[in-house]
């Protein structure tokens, strides 16, 4: 079946600007999980989803970034007035219920440059 | 505090040879233990895992890890090196509390191999 389909795959945008990033997860996985990954580093948890509501964003860097789930699919991370710091990949990933064993399958990323 | 260590930026090998790719971990209790794979331009592609059970767990690709918990490691390895195993390779932990949402990833291992 298909696996976890992310859009953009790449975005540049100006710095102060708005951007939103999409997240598609595998068909029937409840869990869904936010990481952001900058050069050379590891990817770092961002915010976990169980169903529709965040059951922990304590990685969330500041309340510019915020993310949603409204009907326990798709997925938006929304980042508000944009900072080149920002500029990292995005990636995103599901699991069957969310449960520590289980194993998150990860999406192609999406690209983000701030200028 | 959690953490994952890879100890090594990159690691070369000829073709054929075996290959190890080192981790360490720094968790309380009996962590999961994860091995990703990154190709350029491609999102994290899931290699293994050590849930319980036998130390040593084999996974996609030919690939292998052995878990040894008195020296906290989960190292990656190969018997047979192939040119299409080079890609950036990623150890990861999730503590196994069932609240324990995220995954600590390394900072990545960048594997080369050589015809």
């Amino acid at each position: 079946g298909a696996g976890v389909s992310q859009t953009p795959s790449n975005k540049v945008t100006e710095k102060g600007k708005y951007v939103e990033l999409r997240c598609d997860p595998i068909s029937g996985h409840t869990a869904l999980y936010w990481y952001r990954q900058s050069l050379g580093q590891g990817p770092e948890f961002l915010i976990y989803f169980q169903g529709t509501g965040a059951a922990d964003d304590s990685g969330l860097p500041n309340d510019r970034f915020f993310a949603v789930r409204p009907e326990g699919s798709v997925s938006t991370l929304k980042i508000q007035r944009t900072e080149r710091g920002d500029s990292a990949v995005y990636l995103c990933a599901s699991s069957l219920v969310g449960g520590p064993q289980e194993t998150q399958y990860f999406g192609p990323g999406t690209r983000l440059l701030v200028l | 505090a959690q953490s994952v260590a890879q100890p090594e930026d990159q690691v070369n090998v000829a073709e054929g040879n075996p290959l190890t790719v080192k981790c360490t971990y720094s968790v309380s209790g009996n962590p999961y233990l994860f091995w990703y794979v990154q190709y350029p331009n491609r999102g994290l592609q899931f290699l293994l895992k050590y849930i319980t059970g036998d130390n040593l767990v084999k996974g996609s690709y030919g690939f292998e890890a052995e878990f040894n918990k008195s020296q906290t490691s989960f190292h990656l390895k190969k018997p047979s090196a192939l040119v299409s195993d080079s890609a950036l390779y990623f150890c990861a932990v999730r503590p196994p509390y069932s609240s324990a949402s995220k995954i600590i990833f390394g900072s990545g291992t960048r594997l080369s191999i050589r015809p």
